[in-house]
């Protein structure tokens, strides 16, 4: 079935370091793709997205592109800071099934990032 | 930021009594969700609503009940609760286009002792 598996975590780094997580799916169509982030206490909030294949998503630093070869969507930053620690969630829309009258968003389990000062 | 105002934020009682979690949106969306947070699970969808009376159930839908009476508010109730419910709750909404993401709100604290 569809799913999605992530980098697991938790990911400690030191300020300035690049990040990387990973983030693959499994779906039987072309899904729109979404990164949330999860500071401490909040609901998640989008961090970016990409919706059909080769597109680059990009927000605070943060970038992912659209692979359609390798169904992946790894979310990437050059130079980490404090501020980033928190939990990233990848989230792949797929399209909705036969008996699915929701949009059918599924997440990933999240990996949690701390960044050291 | 999406206007989706959960309540209560915190919530602690005891196991077999009634619970009722609001979620109110500003924004005249179509889609509400309810989700759940538990440590190892990430997100699990409850039930969700794609239009008012009409709701349909996630992957996690045993022991909870919602109702739509307005475009604007989704209610989550646990008839009797059980300390098995004891979570985060978050609430999402989302428009009826392809490609559009979901906002959520800032979760509800629910401790079932």
């Amino acid at each position: 079935g569809d799913s999605v598996t992530q980098m697991e975590g938790p990911v400690t780094l030191s300020e300035e370091a690049f990040l990387t997580i990973n983030c693959t799916y499994t779906a039987t169509g072309y899904p729109s793709l979404f990164w949330y982030v999860q500071y401490p206490g909040e609901g998640l909030q989008l961090l970016l997205k990409a919706t059909k294949a080769d597109d680059k998503g990009s927000n605070k630093g943060f970038e992912a592109t659209y692979r359609k070869e390798t169904t992946s969507f790894h979310l990437e930053k050059g130079s980490v800071q404090v501020s980033d620690s928190a939990v990233y969630f990848c989230a792949p829309l797929l399209p909705p099934g036969r008996d699915n009258y929701g949009q059918n968003f599924v997440f990933g389990p999240g990996t949690r990032l701390s960044v050291l000062p | 930021d999406a206007g989706i105002t959960q309540s209560p934020r915190h919530k602690v009682t005891e196991t077999g009594t009634p619970v009722t979690l609001r979620c109110h949106q500003t924004e005249n969306h179509r889609y509400m969700y309810w989700y759940r947070q538990d440590p190892g699970h990430g997100l699990r969808l409850i039930h969700y609503s794609y239009g008012v009376k009409d709701t349909d159930k996630g992957e996690v839908s045993d022991g909870y009940s919602v109702s739509r009476s307005k475009t604007e508010d989704f209610l989550l109730t646990l008839e009797s609760a059980t300390s098995s419910q004891t979570s985060v709750y978050f609430c999402a909404i989302s428009e009826w286009t392809d490609n559009q993401p979901q906002h959520f709100g800032d979760g509800t604290r629910l401790s079932i002792l």
